[in-house]
């Protein structure tokens, strides 16, 4: 167990709705980071907060935005679904924004039908 | 721009044969190089990581690896592999120059006979 919680398990929806995944740091941490894991594109990180701001941006579509709270999870919001969102996405923290380990949640998949 | 290449899709060993996944990266300076286990269903576990220092990393479940500047290589290794270590490994670098994300080899999924 990695310390790090992700919300919900399992999520199936539909084309053109929206959903948010929920993600708890380890306790201390206090960068988040979001990953997407899908059969075509492997493992490609979309984006990063550190204490509460954006840090970093990786490959994340418009339709895709996350901000981390004063409590420090963070939620990720996909929008306008399509069924290529259908993945793995992954939550990991760290301690600091740089040079530290990332821990990783056990993920939350998403079948977009 | 950097990358991590694992040559290997799919590896069979037998229980108790001795393993080795390799890893290359692409990267102009010394990177940070980390190797993830995934089991079926589950997240990424840590099984070890190079930040600097001694090239020959330790890390949990019997691993290690090599860092090989020379190669551009990190591969992974283990002596003697259990049937517990079925998988998917994944390789990973980081910079930290304008950021600390991870970039992701494409995995190699280890299947082990009995």
């Amino acid at each position: 167990d990695s310390g790090v919680t992700q919300t919900p398990k399992h999520l199936i929806t539909a084309t053109g709705q929206r959903v948010t995944l929920r993600c708890s740091p380890r306790s201390g941490d206090l960068s988040v980071y979001w990953y997407q894991q899908s059969l075509d594109q492997g493992l490609q990180f979309l984006i990063q907060y550190y204490n509460g701001e954006e840090r970093a941006k990786g490959n994340i579509l418009e339709r895709f935005s996350a901000q981390q709270f004063p409590d420090l999870h963070s939620e990720l919001n996909l929008s306008s679904l399509e069924l290529g969102d259908s993945a793995l996405y992954f939550c990991a923290s760290s301690v600091s924004d740089s040079t530290d380990t990332q821990y990783f949640g056990p993920g939350t998949r998403l079948t977009v039908l | 721009a950097q990358s991590v290449t694992q040559p290997d899709i799919h590896i069979t060993v037998s229980e108790g044969a001795s393993l080795e996944l390799r890893c290359n990266y692409s990267y102009g300076a010394t990177p940070y190089l980390f190797w993830y286990v995934q089991s079926p269903g589950q997240g990424l576990q840590l099984l070890l990581k190079y930040f600097s220092g001694d090239t020959l990393v330790q890390g949990i479940k019997g691993f290690e690896a090599e860092f090989k500047r020379s190669q551009s290589s990190f591969n992974l290794r283990k002596p003697s592999v259990h049937w517990s270590d079925a998988a998917e490994y994944f390789c990973a670098v980081a910079t930290y120059r304008n950021t600390d994300k991870l970039i992701f080899g494409t995995g190699t999924r280890l299947q082990v006979f009995p």
